[in-house]
């Protein structure tokens, strides 16, 4: 069983679009995170949920807006989307904040 | 500023050959500290873990780190290079009261 999973795992679009990622985990964790992977490979953390409560709400453009129905479950929906936009998006998840995380396998969204 | 700082971001080194990956960290107290392994087109998967209980941690596929306060230091180290560990290396600490990924060490292994 995969412990942390996103779709679609590639995504593929036009500027202007609006576009969203799903994550799910099955490890009963109560912190679950977004980053941003750029194609240096820095990895920047965009924001990050407690018991569906947004704790770290990093300076992100407000077109990405994160959504948690429950605590397994983080959304992220990116409205007008630019070129700059274009990475690979990482969800993680954790027991508490300061414990290790789990990734999933990645979204790799295209701005075209 | 940064919490952990990454050395080296590209290390070479042959097949067989001992691996040393170097990270720095700023903390006034211990901090809990993390390498991740990343490998080509995939997600990060958790190497090790300093969480104070001892200094010298060790990892899966046969990567171990010390924790050494006084040079506020966490390498990673593997005594023999494998072809496999090819990949991008993050450390990772604490800062403001979340996790900090360092710039990255892409690691290559020459045969």
């Amino acid at each position: 069983d995969t412990a942390v999973s996103q779709t679609p795992k590639y995504l593929v679009t036009q500027m202007g679009n609006d576009k969203s990622i799903k994550c799910e985990q099955n490890l009963g964790h109560d912190t679950m995170y977004w980053y941003k992977q750029d194609s240096k490979k820095f990895l920047k953390i965009m924001f990050s949920y407690n018991n569906k409560e947004l704790i770290i709400n990093e300076t992100v453009p407000n077109r990405f807006s994160p959504k948690s129905p429950d605590k397994a479950h983080l959304n992220l929906h990116i409205n007008s989307l630019e070129l700059g936009d274009s990475a690979v998006y990482f969800c993680a998840s954790s027991q508490a904040r300061a414990y290790e995380q789990y990734f999933g396998p990645g979204t790799r969204l295209t701005v075209t | 500023a940064q919490s952990v700082t990454q050395l080296d971001s590209h290390v070479s080194v042959s097949e067989g050959t001992p691996v040393l990956l170097r990270c720095n960290y700023s903390s006034s107290y211990s901090p809990s500290l993390f390498w991740y392994v990343q490998h080509p087109n995939k997600g990060l998967q958790l190497l090790l873990k300093y969480t104070s209980a001892a200094t010298l941690v060790k990892g899966i596929n046969g990567f171990e780190a010390e924790f050494k306060k006084s040079e506020t230091s966490f390498h990673l180290t593997k005594p023999s290079a494998h072809m496999s560990d090819a990949a991008e290396y993050f450390c990772v600490g604490p800062r403001a009261g979340k996790s900090t990924f360092g710039d990255g060490t892409t690691l290559t292994v020459k045969p």
